[in-house]
């Protein structure tokens, strides 16, 4: 049971346009979220975060919106660069305990210069 | 201030062999992550360890040990290796989950 979903595997957008990357989950116990980025041979690398108690957080080209009662959330970047192609993974946490991070399976955005 | 390191980098098994994937971590974290990565599967949790002396079971644990002697160590081990342990394995260091750079095993 996939309680994290990311239904496009895959993405591409013109540099300087919007990328947006959805994300879907099904636990309503998640109450933090997280987007890492991977490139290639590459370790995941943390990129940025949200709690439940927000609906957006920003940093610089990137800003993550959640939506609880859809149970949705998403990344967007703007303006998009030839360096943001990698896969993105959005993940989330479940606190209390020793707050296990589920992953959703990636997709993977190709900006067009 | 290597962050997270893992060895080896890749490695091929026999079916049925055994090796052991290290994990070190210099930021003096707590919580320890092994995980594997499958096309179409994202990442999934084998083990996890809250502490020195402690590991814990995910999702995927099975075929899988893991030993945390020492708080900056995390080792994961394959005791008779399968081709369906064929993966790219990261580890994952303090709840902010900072990776190592994978390491790809092909058993065959």
């Amino acid at each position: 049971d996939q309680q994290v979903k990311q239904n496009s595997p895959s993405l591409s957008v013109q540099e300087g346009r919007i990328s947006i990357l959805n994300c879907d989950y099904t636990n309503s116990m998640f109450d933090y979220f997280l987007w890492y980025k991977k490139y290639p041979a590459e370790g995941p690398t943390f990129l940025i975060s949200i709690s439940s108690i927000k609906d957006k957080n920003e940093d610089g080209r990137f800003t993550v919106f959640l939506n609880k009662s859809a149970k949705h959330l998403s990344l967007h970047i703007v303006p998009s660069q030839p360096g943001d192609s990698a896969v993105y993974f959005c993940a989330a946490i479940q606190s209390g305990g020793y707050q296990k991070v589920t992953f959703g399976t990636g997709t993977k955005l190709q900006v067009i210069p | 201030n290597a962050g997270v390191t893992q060895t080896p980098k890749f490695r091929v098994l026999k079916t049925g062999q055994s090796m052991t994937l290290l994990c070190a971590q210099d930021m003096n974290h707590e919580y320890m992550y092994w995980y594997r990565q499958d096309p179409g599967m994202g990442l999934r949790l084998i083990h996890y360890s809250v502490g020195e002396g402690t590991t814990a079971k995910g999702e995927v644990p099975d075929g899988y040990n893991v030993s945390r002697l020492k708080k900056q160590n995390f080792l994961l081990g394959l005791e008779s290796a399968a081709p369906s342990q064929t993966s790219v394995y990261f580890c994952a260091s303090g709840r902010a989950q900072y990776f190592g750079p994978g390491t790809r095993l092909l058993v065959l």
